[in-house]
């Protein structure tokens, strides 16, 4: 069956620091990969997407994913967080006509 | 920018109640959807809808619930009588074509609290 994990429910970082996030999936076939982020009181909203070709892929507010078939995993990352990315990340594989999310992982910026 | 409307915002209603959830989707979408995210757990599928149909629907998705897109416009979900863990928060998601090609738009989301 279809499913995402993500491993790490609540991180905490420095703004300016680095940050990754874990996704893994289990899929049969070729996935369709997405992170989504949701901020208090917000609805998701799309950060990047992976379908095809180039495994590394570029996303919106400075977030890039890479997409390891080896290890059934799309991490998110971003070199240096903002005050603003508090928020919630959610990791999801695309079916033929739905996403299936992740629990989610909180992610909490200390100035 | 387009963008899915959903409303009301909050809604509360008494165990055993209807509820009307009202999704407006980006104008020139073709497929619709419902999510829930119960308090602290993930996203769930509950529903997809595509030429006037239901086209998937989860285990979630039993018979107190029921979707429809009355007027070409708007997008419902209604729960004939709610139960206390039917209290999450409902998103609706519209898009204009399926995957790979096409990416799905949220609502904000309408938080439903049964008492």
């Amino acid at each position: 069956a279809q499913s995402v994990t993500q491993p790490d429910i609540h991180i905490t970082v420095s703004e300016g620091a680095s940050l990754e996030l874990r996704c893994n999936y289990s899929y049969g076939a070729t996935p369709y990969l997405f992170w989504y982020v949701q901020s208090p009181g917000q609805g998701l909203q799309l950060l990047l997407k992976y379908f095809s070709g180039d495994t590394l892929v570029q996303g919106i507010k400075g977030f890039e994913a890479e997409f390891k078939r080896s290890q059934s995993s799309f991490n998110l990352r971003k070199p240096s967080v903002h005050w603003s990315d508090a928020a919630e990340y959610f990791c999801a594989v695309g079916t033929t006509d739905k996403l299936i999310f992740g629990t989610g992982t909180r992610l909490q910026v200390f100035p | 920018e387009p963008e899915v409307t959903q409303t009301p915002s909050h809604q509360v209603t008494q165990m055993g109640q209807e509820v009307i959830l009202r999704c407006v989707p980006i104008s020139n979408h073709l497929y619709f959807y419902w999510y829930r995210q119960i308090l602290g757990q993930k996203v769930e599928f509950l529903v997809s809808f595509y030429n006037n149909e239901i086209s998937e629907k989860s285990e979630i998705f039993d018979d107190q619930f029921s979707v429809e897109r009355p007027d070409g416009s708007n997008f419902t979900l209604k729960i004939r009588s709610t139960k206390l863990e039917d209290s999450a928060m409902y998103f609706c998601a519209s898009r204009f074509g399926t995957f790979p090609n096409t990416e799905a738009f949220f609502g904000q989301g309408t938080r439903l609290t049964v008492v």
